[in-house]
């Protein structure tokens, strides 16, 4: 299994471009997220889906799209980017959302706007 | 969501135990306790989870009290590759987002 991966692993934009962050998983699991982290601090919820089709707001999703077409994968797309959305980007996966299920999180995307 | 709060950092030797707190005093009944970690440059990596009992796995073991108020993560015998920031997290059972609320977490620092 590769478990969560994601592409780019560095990214840089100018303000007012759009671009795609790609996850995809192999677990066959329900539940992706992503979060962003920016310089000290902990993660931040961006976007969740609890299965393919159904997706909803986390904590921080102004400025970010998502969409579950398969299991599999879950882009994450910057519509018009701004420095304020420099910083990495995680994706994570689990069975489900319950509270006994661990989260697998892939390595980051490093996005830097300019 | 229930706040959990951690030291800010920690030292640890190598070789040596580590007791890593963490306070959730609003717990409620449902939320089960997650530690994770975050090795420099990496992403999170699930550590281990309880509900009521102590747990333990190959990585380390956790200790809840018995209000569960409180739980500690103690890795028996801390080694270099042990350096990381340390988050615990409460999870809601029924919640079908299951979203993973993090703080600031614990940096620990292993010398040797």
């Amino acid at each position: 299994n590769a478990g969560v991966t994601q592409t780019p692993k560095f990214q840089v934009l100018k303000t007012g471009q759009s671009m795609t962050l790609q996850c995809a998983q192999d677990m066959n699991h329900e539940y992706m997220s992503w979060y962003r982290q920016d310089p000290g601090m902990g993660l931040r919820l961006i976007h969740y889906s609890v299965g393919a089709g159904i997706t909803d707001q986390g904590e921080v999703p102004n400025g970010y799209n998502v969409s579950r077409s398969t299991t599999e994968d879950f882009p994450l797309r910057l519509l018009s980017a701004a420095p304020s959305q420099t910083s990495v980007y995680f994706c994570a996966s689990s069975w489900g959302g319950g509270g006994y299920n661990e989260q697998f999180f892939g390595p980051g995307t490093r996005l830097t706007v300019l | 969501d229930a706040k959990t709060t951690q030291p800010n950092s920690m030292e640890s030797n190598e070789e040596e135990p580590v007791h890593l707190p963490c306070n959730h005093s609003t717990i409620s009944g449902t939320d089960y306790i997650h530690w994770y970690r975050q090795l420099p440059s990496q992403g999170p990596e699930y550590v281990i989870h309880g509900l009521t009992s102590n747990v333990n796995n190959r990585m380390a073991s956790l200790a809840i009290a018995e209000d569960r108020k409180s739980s500690t993560l103690i890795l028996h015998r801390a080694t270099l590759r042990d350096a990381a920031v340390y988050y615990c997290i409460l999870r809601v059972f029924y919640n079908q987002g299951g979203k993973l609320i993090f703080g600031q977490g614990t940096e620990l620092s292993v010398k040797p």
